[in-house]
């Protein structure tokens, strides 16, 4: 498959832990990485090679099951609500494939 | 830290090419992948392609034959050019470096986008 599957949309209580998932072929062989962006602003990185860039709290970490990513956002804030885009290589290697991206609200 | 900074014709008409320059400040543009990504309004991101100094490219194939990709480390830039556009083609443009080793590909820094209108 060439295709990165997230939920649309997904919410959680403020304080509250929230898992959003990426599942895709490629997954089984490439890293996954995450993106957060916010309305009228370009995407910024929030976790890649297993890891969290600087700068980035915590609250953020991943996890992986065989086709399957997550991103877990511990005790969520009002500031994470946001779209989330997952991505990886394609299973060629030489494209970049990246999720419909789930839209996550924090009430 | 490294900026980069979109430019280009807001609006295109059909058929035309359009044409866009990622300037990339305080970074050796030689080092790095440079790709494009759009996002159509409402829309997920779509990645357009990337480049490298060595000349290597690689292209998204459901745009294959229409993009072209190239880099002036002279002027420290890079630049996207997509022929026969449509209005499919309406998006935000974002310019971005990027890092590919084996298993691991991110986007580290971004540019803030160009909006491009396909338009008569």
């Amino acid at each position: 498959s060439s295709e990165l599957t997230q939920d649309p949309a997904v919410s959680v209580a403020l304080g509250q832990t929230v898992s959003i998932t990426c599942q895709g072929d490629s997954l089984r062989r490439y890293y996954v990485t995450w993106y957060q962006q916010k309305p009228g602003q370009a995407p910024v990185l929030v976790f890649y090679d297993k890891q969290r860039p600087s700068g980035i709290p915590d609250r953020f970490s991943g996890s992986t099951s065989g086709n399957t990513d997550s991103l877990t956002i511990t005790g969520a804030q009002a500031e994470d609500e946001a779209d989330y885009y997952c991505s990886s290589r394609d299973s060629s290697g030489s494209s970049v494939l990246f999720g419909g991206g789930t839209k996550l609200t924090v009430l | 830290q490294v900026q980069l900074q979109g430019s280009g014709p807001g609006q295109v008409k059909p058929s035309e090419t359009l044409s866009l320059t990622c300037t990339v400040s305080a970074d050796s543009i030689g080092r790095y992948f440079w790709g494009w990504i759009r996002q159509p309004a409402g829309k997920g991101l779509e990645w357009i392609g990337r480049f490298y100094s060595s000349g290597t490219t690689n292209y998204n194939a459901s745009l294959r034959g229409r993009v072209t990709m190239s880099l002036d480390t002279s002027k420290n830039h890079f630049s996207l050019k997509l022929t026969s556009v449509t209005a499919a083609d309406t998006a935000i443009y974002y310019c971005a470096r990027e890092t590919v080793f084996g298993v691991v590909q991110y986007f580290d820094s971004w540019g803030q986008g160009t909006l491009v209108t396909v338009s008569s």
